[in-house]
C-alpha cells in the first residue's frame, strides 16, 4: 500500500496551545489529502480536507500542503482537551481511483 | 441518523470458525470499503467495490473475502479466523473520485478466542 509516515507520538500540549502534527507521503502523484480524528474505539471522522498547495483554514484547524515536498500538516490553535484523539494523516494518489491510504496516526493529548 | 451501518459491533468468534461482518448504506453510494485497523496501527484497506466491481488490495490475505449482494449492502467473509485477524473492522463507502470524502461506519471489533 502507498506509504503514509507519521510520528506516531504521543504528542503532549497544554490547553490553549498551538498542536503541529506532520504527514509525508510516498506518492508523488497524489492528489488529495485528508486528516481524520479517531477516538479510542470509534471510527475515523474526517476534519480537514486539502487539494492545493497551501493552507486551508476551518476554524480552528488549519491544514498546509507542500506537493514539492510531500508534506501534509494540521495545525489545531488554542487546543482543548476534548481534542485529545489520534489524528489520521490519508492519501488519495493519482493511480489509486479514490482509495484512500493511512498513516498509523499521532496521538494528541491536550492537558487541562 | 445512521448513513453506514455496521452490525454487529462486538464480534467474537472462535479460531478457525467462519465468521461474516455486515455493512449497510442508505447513502446510495457506488463505492464501499473494507479496512482492517490493529491497535495503534493505521487503518488498512482490504478491498474495495465500484459498484459490483470488486477490488482486491495487493496484500489481503486469501482468508478474506467480500460480497455486495446490491448498492446498500457489503459483507466481509473471514473463511478461518487466526488470531492474528483480531482487529477492528470498518466499512466506508464514498461517491467515485480522486476528491470524495468517505463515510465510516461505527465498525466491528472482532476477537478471536
Amino acid at each position: 500500500q502507498k506509504e503514509v509516515e507519521q510520528n506516531s507520538g504521543p504528542l503532549s500540549v497544554p490547553e490553549g496551545a498551538i498542536a503541529s502534527l506532520n504527514c509525508t507521503y510516498s506518492d508523488r502523484g497524489s492528489q488529495s489529502f485528508f486528516w481524520y480524528r479517531q477516538y479510542s474505539g470509534k471510527s475515523p471522522e474526517l476534519i480537514m480536507f486539502i487539494y492545493s498547495n497551501g493552507d486551508k483554514e476551518d476554524g480552528r484547524f488549519t491544514a498546509q500542503l507542500n506537493k514539492a515536498s510531500q508534506y501534509v500538516s494540521l495545525l489545531i490553535r488554542d487546543s482543548q482537551p476534548s481534542d485529545s484523539a489520534t489524528y489520521l494523516c490519508a492519501v488519495i494518489g493519482s493511480s489509486t481511483l479514490g482509495r484512500l491510504y493511512f498513516g498509523r496516526g499521532t496521538q494528541l493529548t491536550v492537558w487541562p | 441518523d445512521a448513513m453506514v451501518i455496521q452490525n454487529p459491533r462486538y464480534q467474537v468468534t472462535q479460531f478457525g470458525k467462519p465468521v461474516t461482518l455486515s455493512c449497510s448504506q442508505t447513502l446510495n453510494h457506488n463505492v464501499m470499503y473494507w479496512y482492517q485497523q490493529k491497535s495503534s496501527q493505521a487503518p488498512k484497506l482490504l478491498f474495495h467495490y465500484y459498484d459490483k466491481d470488486f477490488n482486491n488490495e495487493a496484500d489481503t490475505p486469501d482468508n478474506f473475502q467480500s460480497r455486495r449482494p446490491n448498492t446498500s449492502f457489503c459483507f466481509l467473509d473471514i473463511r478461518s479466523p487466526g488470531l492474528g485477524d483480531a482487529a477492528m473492522y470498518l466499512c466506508a463507502t464514498s461517491r467515485p473520485g480522486l476528491r470524495e470524502k468517505l463515510f465510516f461506519g461505527s465498525g466491528t471489533q472482532l476477537s478471536v478466542l
